[in-house]
């Protein structure tokens, strides 16, 4: 089975752009989490979706935001990039049972993003 | 709410030697627990999880990590450090809907 898989690997972008990142999830999880890891803040949740449903979000501002399709890929968005928002993008995918699921989550490379 | 706490932020052992990484959790429900480790560049891999089957878990690459309810700890141990194993460890809980919680990670060097 292949793994979670994310693109792009890296992407550099300037303050005030926007920005689109991509995961795919393991064949047959339909629960899609997104996190952020940076070095002073560390590995922060950020949102997870089930059945193209928004279930839990983390403490961030509007600017993040994410979706989830049909056939369970998901795509997270941050608008008006900020220096801060420089970061490894993590994915992470489960079965996903619905309700209170404490499924292993599996985790894909991520996305180097670098705001200038 | 959940939380983790990981204690040392870097820990240095030698090859061969025994490693030792502290996690300890703060849950209001018997907690799902988890150890990741996350190699430079990369995501981060599974070592082991706890689900309140058993209290001692065997994870990959020889690692395991005991859950003691009484000091609600969850620490990761190998007998033997390979220089393989210089990695960041991540202790985690999980709670609804899929949201983790991680700890702060520990750096493991090893020193040959």
């Amino acid at each position: 089975k292949a793994g979670v898989t994310q693109t792009p690997r890296y992407l550099i972008k300037t303050r005030g752009q926007q920005v689109t990142l991509s995961c795919s999830p393991i064949s047959g999880h339909r629960s899609v989490s997104w996190y952020q890891q940076t070095p002073g803040q560390g590995l922060q949740f950020l949102f997870e979706y089930f059945s193209e449903t928004q279930r839990n979000k983390g403490n961030f501002p509007g600017r993040f935001s994410g979706r989830q399709f049909s056939n369970s890929r998901s795509e997270m968005n941050v608008s008006t990039l900020e220096l801060g928002d420089s970061a490894l993008y993590l994915c992470a995918s489960s079965p996903g049972a619905g309700g209170h699921s404490t499924d292993t989550q599996y985790f894909g490379p991520g996305t180097r993003l670098t705001v200038l | 709410a959940q939380s983790v706490t990981q204690l040392g932020s870097h820990v240095s052992v030698s090859e061969g030697a025994l490693v030792l990484l502290r996690c300890n959790y703060s849950s209001s429900v018997p907690p799902y627990l988890f150890w990741y480790v996350q190699y430079p560049n990369q995501g981060l891999q599974l070592l082991l999880k706890y689900t309140s089957a058993a209290t001692l878990v065997k994870g990959i690459n020889g690692f395991e990590a005991e859950f003691k309810k009484s000091e609600t700890s969850f620490h990761l141990t190998k007998p033997s450090a390979h220089m393989s194993d210089a990695a960041e460890y991540f202790c985690a809980v999980i709670g609804g809907y899929q949201k983790v919680t991680f700890g702060t990670g520990t750096k493991l060097q090893v020193i040959p």
